[in-house]
């Protein structure tokens, strides 16, 4: 079992729609968890944090975070096509302390 | 606020070589850590420096080396380079081990 997994898409969406980006993690001792935006050719650009459960909303986007099922999501209203990119999720491990990326899930918003 | 600088951008290296990479953290940030970037193997961690000692190990061979200077800057090496050492390497800095992580602009490694 992977340390994070993630659908690797593509999700289609189309403009003005809400993407939904799913995460599932292993270590259930995590506590701090993340949402990654990488552009092609680019580095990943860090969007949102989370560490308690429920959610956690700034502009366009919520992360969702429950820890009793290991599941963490990423909400992205009113999508845009610049918001086309891979998403990727990440947790930081409870024992080792390594930030683990899952193989992120490439979302495309079409006009 | 200076974000995270790897140095150089690109590299072009012949096999058998070794390579030094360059990462200088954002100032006031202790933690570093390398990952390497491949269309395959998504983002794989290498290791994580903090206070100048190596904390983390990811699962790569001993020719992947690294290690952080007094000033937080940290290098990473890779020698006797093989073709499958192509990839992107970048490199987050944070406050701490458990902390937001933020990436530099990456080194592209090609090894011909």
């Amino acid at each position: 079992q992977k340390e994070v997994e993630q659908n690797s898409g593509p999700l289609s969406v189309p403009e003005g729609a809400i993407a939904s980006l799913n995460c599932t993690y292993s270590d259930r001792g995590s506590q701090s968890f993340f949402w990654y935006r990488q552009y092609s050719g680019k580095s990943p650009e860090l969007i949102m944090s989370i560490y308690s459960n429920g959610d956690k909303e700034d502009g366009r986007f919520t992360a969702q975070l429950n820890k009793a099922s290991q599941y963490v999501s990423l909400l992205i209203r009113d999508s845009q096509p610049s918001d086309s990119a891979t998403y990727l999720c990440a947790v930081i491990g409870s024992n080792t302390g390594k930030l683990i990326f899952g193989q992120g899930t490439t979302l495309q918003v079409k006009p | 606020k200076a974000g995270v600088t790897q140095t150089p951008r690109y590299l072009i290296k012949t096999r058998g070589q070794q390579v030094t990479l360059s990462c200088s953290p954002i100032s006031g940030h202790r933690s570093v850590s390398w990952y390497q970037q491949t269309p395959g193997q998504g983002l794989q961690f290498l290791f994580e420096y903090f206070s100048e000692t190596q904390r983390n190990k990811g699962n790569f061979p001993g020719r992947f080396s690294g290690r952080q200077f007094s000033n937080s800057r940290s290098e990473m090496n890779v020698s006797t380079l093989e073709l499958g050492d192509s990839a992107l390497y970048l490199c987050a800095s944070s406050l701490t081990s458990n902390t937001e992580a933020f990436f530099g602009q990456g080194t592209r490694l090609t090894v011909v």
